[in-house]
């Protein structure tokens, strides 16, 4: 089945805990993005890669990090998470060809809680 | 800097009518639109993607269409279900921007009663 996994569904953590939330594909998409969602700020773009070893800043990046190894997959990571990273993430990948993309599919997302 | 808004942000509408929910950006310059449902607590769905050669897509029960000129795009369910209910946000990829990115609606939540 074509899918987008991520993992954890849910993560509770403590403020500075290091932690990485995984997102793979099966799909051979060369796009890959994560997305945090919250109330009244709807879905906001991190990062984003178009390839491996490629990746791109989104709209709000501050304190995520993220790589593209391989194609598969594109962990984010919090080096240092703050309360206010609070969030909803969503992993999403699609197929990329020039201006060309194929629809974006989306993970189940991962619930973060920072205190 | 590209703006995309939907309104209303919540709908509520007896089973069986056919309803319009609408979105607008602000630059026109797109590669496509993208129509994706949202379950509560759940991921995003992709509905329908119309490019920007296009101007509208079907699947079944919906039609989305494009409007380039006017910044519009609408999404029309037909005959509509108790389990049409959840929110629908919709997605552009502006020319303008680096190629990756998306600029999101905040979305329209709508209900519909059985």
């Amino acid at each position: 089945e074509a899918q987008v996994t991520q993992n954890p569904r849910y993560l509770i953590t403590v403020t500075g805990k290091k932690l990485t939330v995984t997102c793979s594909q099966n799909m051979n998409h060369e796009y890959m993005s994560w997305y945090r969602q919250d109330p009244g700020l709807g879905l906001r773009q991190i990062y984003y890669s178009m390839n491996v070893e490629v990746t791109d800043k989104g709209d709000v990046p501050e304190g995520y990090k993220v790589s593209r190894k391989e194609k598969r997959n594109f962990p984010l990571i919090l080096e240092s998470p703050s309360p206010n990273q609070t969030s909803l993430y969503f992993c999403a990948s699609s197929f990329v060809s020039g201006s060309y993309n194929s629809p974006l599919h989306f993970g189940n997302g991962t619930r973060l809680t920072v205190t | 800097k590209q703006e995309v808004t939907q309104i209303p942000a919540a709908l509520s509408v007896p089973e069986g009518e056919n309803l319009v929910l609408n979105c607008s950006f602000t630059d026109s310059a797109i590669y496509n639109l993208q129509w994706f449902r949202q379950d509560p607590g759940k991921g995003l769905t992709s509905l329908l993607l119309i490019q920007s050669s296009q101007r509208e897509q079907t699947s079944g029960r919906l039609n989305a269409s494009l409007d380039k000129s006017s910044g519009r795009s609408t999404l029309y369910i037909a005959a509509s279900q108790p389990g049409d209910s959840a929110t629908y946000l919709c997605a552009v990829k502006s020319i303008s921007s680096n190629t990756g990115k998306l600029i999101f609606g905040q979305g329209t939540t709508l209900q519909v009663k059985p």
